[in-house]
């Protein structure tokens, strides 16, 4: 699986767009950009991926650049229940078989009010 | 749909005894895994199943074992508990047939400590 590159962290006031940025300069043709986000003590929770369109979906939208060496998560309006690490991974969409999910450091984004 | 649920939230055993973690989804998955985390550190798979009667040792095998006698049920045992169990497991699931992809869902985790 392509490296991918994250902020440690990032603040974002409540009500206003969360953007966190996430590079994957090394990624090839057949990976998808995933991310995932890890509120405190639970389970990783999927928020949405894509290939090389642009995606949208109730929690959040995707914005993948044209030469995909980078993207964009967006939570349009952010709550305090966002509050999260948040983790970007690339990897193909299906293998053939399972394979394990690796997460990065991810970036912690903290909600303020 | 409940998605992927795990049993039991928490749980304190003693050295050297014995439990069973389960896990249950209901999204038809062909694929189960489990992981544990550690403070600080990210998700190691511990074994997975890539269906019914199958299961494999994924990168931290050793002090556990597990059976998936259905399809929709992913059981974890500890036989001989040891404190350096101590930890948080996640169950994950991911793809069908129907639905192709690796994107896996993860339960909510059970918090076990070891005396």
């Amino acid at each position: 699986d392509a490296k991918t590159t994250q902020p440690p962290s990032m603040d974002c006031a409540e009500g206003r767009a969360a953007n966190l940025p996430c590079n994957h300069s090394t990624i090839s043709g057949n990976e998808y950009v995933y991310w995932y986000r890890q509120i405190h003590s639970q389970g990783p929770q999927y928020i949405i991926h894509g290939l090389k369109n642009n995606e949208t979906n109730e929690m959040a939208s995707l914005i993948i650049t044209e030469d995909r060496k980078s993207s964009t998560l967006i939570l349009p309006h952010a709550t305090l229940r966002d509050t999260a690490v948040y983790y970007c991974i690339v990897r193909a969409a299906y293998t053939g078989t399972a394979s394990k999910l690796t997460f990065g450091t991810g970036t912690r984004l903290q909600v303020t009010l | 749909n409940a998605g992927v649920t795990q049993t039991p939230k928490f749980r304190v055993l003693k050295t050297g005894q014995s439990m069973t973690l389960l896990c249950a989804q209901d999204m038809n998955h062909e694929y189960m895994y489990w992981y544990r985390q550690d403070p600080g550190m990210g998700l190691r798979l511990i074994h997975y199943s890539v269906g019914e009667g199958t299961t494999a040792k994924g990168e931290v095998p050793d002090g556990y074992n597990v059976s998936r006698l259905k399809k929709q049920n992913f059981l974890l045992g500890l036989e001989s508990a040891a404190p350096s169990q101590t930890s948080v497991y996640f169950c994950a699931s991911s793809y069908s047939k129907a639905r192709p992809t690796d994107t896996q869902y993860f339960g909510p985790g059970t918090r076990l400590t070891v005396l």
